[in-house]
């Protein structure tokens, strides 16, 4: 199965500070169709995850413009440009390229 | 709007069986892949099982295979988690999930808990 390496573990940020986190795969998420199935959630305390990002960098709908998403192959990236305090949580990314799907371990942020 | 609604979840004996529904509304449910995602408490997500859009083709994980089986009634918008056999560590929340393209979950049901416990 693949392997999603989340880095940090966990991630303290102030109101306004941009951050990032990243998601490395044990082995290259581009499908043989050219597409590459990396996708990043939010699963906000108490609350069922949300899709943030697909397709490495796609906004889903309704997602603000501070979220963006970047990499290929095996390395990857979630921005948040201005951290607002809605955005705390444990973020995670997720292949759906190689079967079975597979979650990274997650990335709680939090405030400082 | 989309809504998924998870309902079964309960305390089972190990060993035990139980059955999840996951009634949905506001997409046309017969056109989609259906998920079940499952987060043992305090720990990260874990895909359960998938089905496609006419029920005639399903998957799983090793950990569950031979023990879950995923169903849907495309007449009444539900998908079905028959789960048999319950461990201690099927112990978890099981998230219903939307299945939307490109291989992504889109919409996700507010979970319904499962313990498996004597």
């Amino acid at each position: 199965d693949v392997v999603l390496t989340q880095t940090p573990p966990t991630l303290s940020a102030t109101i306004g500070q941009s951050v990032s986190i990243s998601c490395r795969s044990s082995q290259s998420l581009l499908h043989s169709n050219g597409n590459t199935y990396l996708h990043w959630l939010l699963q906000r305390p108490g609350q069922s995850p949300q899709l943030l990002i697909y397709s490495v960098s796609r906004l889903e709908s309704g997602v603000p413009n501070r979220f963006s998403g970047s990499g290929s192959g095996t390395d990857f990236t979630l921005k948040i440009s201005g951290v607002e305090a809605e955005d705390l949580g444990v973020y995670y990314c997720v292949q759906g390229t190689h079967a079975p799907y597979t979650f990274g371990a997650g990335t709680k942020l939090e405030l400082k | 709007e989309v809504q998924l609604v998870e309902t079964g979840g309960g305390l089972v004996q190990p060993g035990r069986s139980l059955k999840l529904s996951c009634v949905a509304s506001g997409f046309t449910f017969s056109s989609y892949w259906m998920y079940w995602i499952r987060q043992a408490p305090g720990k990260g997500l874990e895909w359960v099982s998938s089905i496609n859009t006419d029920g005639g083709s399903t998957y799983y994980p090793d950990s569950v295979k031979g023990r879950f089986t995923i169903s849907r009634d495309n007449a009444e918008n539900t998908v079905y988690l028959q789960m048999n056999s319950l461990r201690s560590e099927d112990t978890a929340t099981y998230y219903c999930a939307k299945g939307g393209p490109q291989r992504r979950f889109d919409y996700w049901g507010q979970g319904v808990m499962v313990t498996v416990s004597s």
